[in-house]
């Protein structure tokens, strides 16, 4: 059984520009995370989708957005990307919607924006 | 006060020895509690999920509960330099809509 697949694994971008990352959830799962990691402020919470909806979001700026297509897989966009942007972004999928069963990540897209 | 709290570390062991890792929580409502090991350059793994008071144990890894002090710890006996990685403390917040991790323990075991 595949795992969470994520697009691409490594990317460097310039200062103002935008970036889009994929994820391809576990098969049969229908709810995507979408976590920021740095070392400075761990792992943060961008949002979650379900259903092709978004249910959850946490507390970044509008320039971060998202989508569910109707197979599950999602997308994240940054634009007007920032030096601080520079992070790894993690992708978590479950089978249900919310936090209680936990999730399963995939392996990240390290964003490096110069 | 953090929702999810872990000492930082780093954390040194010798190896065959206990690794013991800590964690509180602020929201008196969680109902599951989750460890996550990442291995530098990789991707958190789960590795033990408790939602009853008490211990769990899987392998060498025993998770323990108590909701009634907030807290949740993880336990590696007969620990190896493959344990090595940072251990993150995982609890949904905010009626389980989403996961909040601990700022995560670096552990080292010494051969």
């Amino acid at each position: 059984k595949a795992g969470v697949t994520q697009t691409p694994r490594y990317l460097i971008k310039t200062r103002g520009q935008q970036v889009t990352l994929s994820c391809s959830p576990i098969s049969g799962h229908r709810s995507v995370s979408w976590y920021q990691q740095t070392p400075g402020q761990g792992l943060q919470f961008l949002f979650e989708y379900f259903s092709e909806t978004q249910r959850n979001k946490g507390n970044f700026p509008g320039r971060f957005s998202g989508r569910q297509f109707s197979n599950s897989r999602s997308e994240m966009n940054v634009s007007t990307l920032e030096l601080g942007d520079s992070a790894l972004y993690l992708c978590a999928s479950s089978l249900v919607e919310g936090a209680l069963g936990g999730y399963t990540f995939g392996s990240g897209t390290r964003l490096t924006v110069v | 006060q953090k929702e999810v709290e872990q000492n930082s570390g780093p954390l040194s062991v010798p190896e065959g020895a206990i690794a013991s890792l800590n964690c509180t929580y602020s929201d008196r409502v969680s109902q599951s509690f989750f460890w996550y090991r990442q291995y530098s350059g990789k991707s958190p793994e789960l590795i033990m999920s408790i939602y009853s008071n008490g211990d769990k144990e899987d392998g060498r890894f025993t998770a323990q509960l108590n909701k009634a002090s907030q807290y949740v710890s993880l336990l590696i006996r007969d620990s190896q330099p493959s344990d090595s990685a940072t251990y993150l403390c995982a609890v949904p917040i905010q009626g389980a809509q989403k996961l909040v991790f601990g700022q995560g323990t670096r552990l080292t075991i010494n051969p």
